[in-house]
């Protein structure tokens, strides 16, 4: 599905390096989503966007940065990357608000030594 | 903020039998229930939602089942096949906060 694409699809980084993860949608979607997705915690949302330049936290924000300085997308930084920030990274979007009916990106698998 | 508890976290059925997951969750003004499936190492698909003012909602073989009262929701899906073998999340949304279950993952043996 060509609507909503992550680069890259994997990453290894070091510890205290920056990374950036990409998130790229196609449908003029207001609502943008990063989640991290970890073993036995399902999908916990990082940062959301309900329009350029909007921006606040979800569950769990501490460590991670974003911005959205055009509607279609919305990148994710780790400032100073961290082994507890291994995992896999879904962009989200969608025309509701709140993340109700939205489409995923296919995944950044993210490990950091 | 919001809890989502899912059970059962593995769940293996016989092709063609029945497979129900259900989920509680705490915060009385969550108002949007979603599902999604995941294949091995693809992204979470929507596959059925159900808001606070219906019921039930069905979609050929899979339906969700809300019960306000009890803060539960159920999916179901009848005759199963192999290719419904993935993990399934739920979802309880409010305020823009969206909370998932941890996962249920589903096997359907042929």
């Amino acid at each position: 599905d060509a609507g909503i694409t992550q680069s890259p699809r994997y990453k290894i980084t070091e510890t205290g390096r920056q990374v950036t993860l990409m998130c790229h949608q196609t449908w003029s979607h207001s609502y943008m989503f990063w989640y991290r997705q970890d073993l036995g915690h399902g999908l916990r949302l990082i940062y959301y966007s309900a329009a350029a330049d909007i921006t606040d936290k979800g569950e769990v924000p501490d460590g991670y940065v974003v911005s959205r300085s055009k509607t279609e997308n919305f990148p994710l930084t780790l400032e100073s990357a961290t082994r507890s920030q291994t995992s896999v990274y879904f962009c989200a979007s969608s025309e509701q608000p709140g993340g109700t009916e939205a489409f995923f990106g296919q995944g950044t698998r993210l490990t950091v030594v | 903020g919001e809890n989502v508890e899912q059970h059962p976290s593995t769940l293996s059925v016989q092709e063609g039998d029945s497979a129900v997951i259900k989920c509680t969750y705490s915060d009385s003004a969550s108002n949007y229930f979603p599902w999604y499936k995941q294949e091995l190492g693809k992204r979470p698909q929507l596959i059925i939602d159900i808001r606070s003012n219906v019921g039930e909602k069905k979609d050929q073989r899979i339906a969700v089942t809300l019960n306000k009262t009890a803060k539960h929701f159920s999916l179901h899906i009848t005759e199963t096949q192999p290719e419904d073998s993935a993990v399934y999340f739920c979802a309880a949304y409010n305020n823009n906060d969206m909370r998932f279950g941890a996962g249920t993952r589903l096997t359907v043996k042929p």
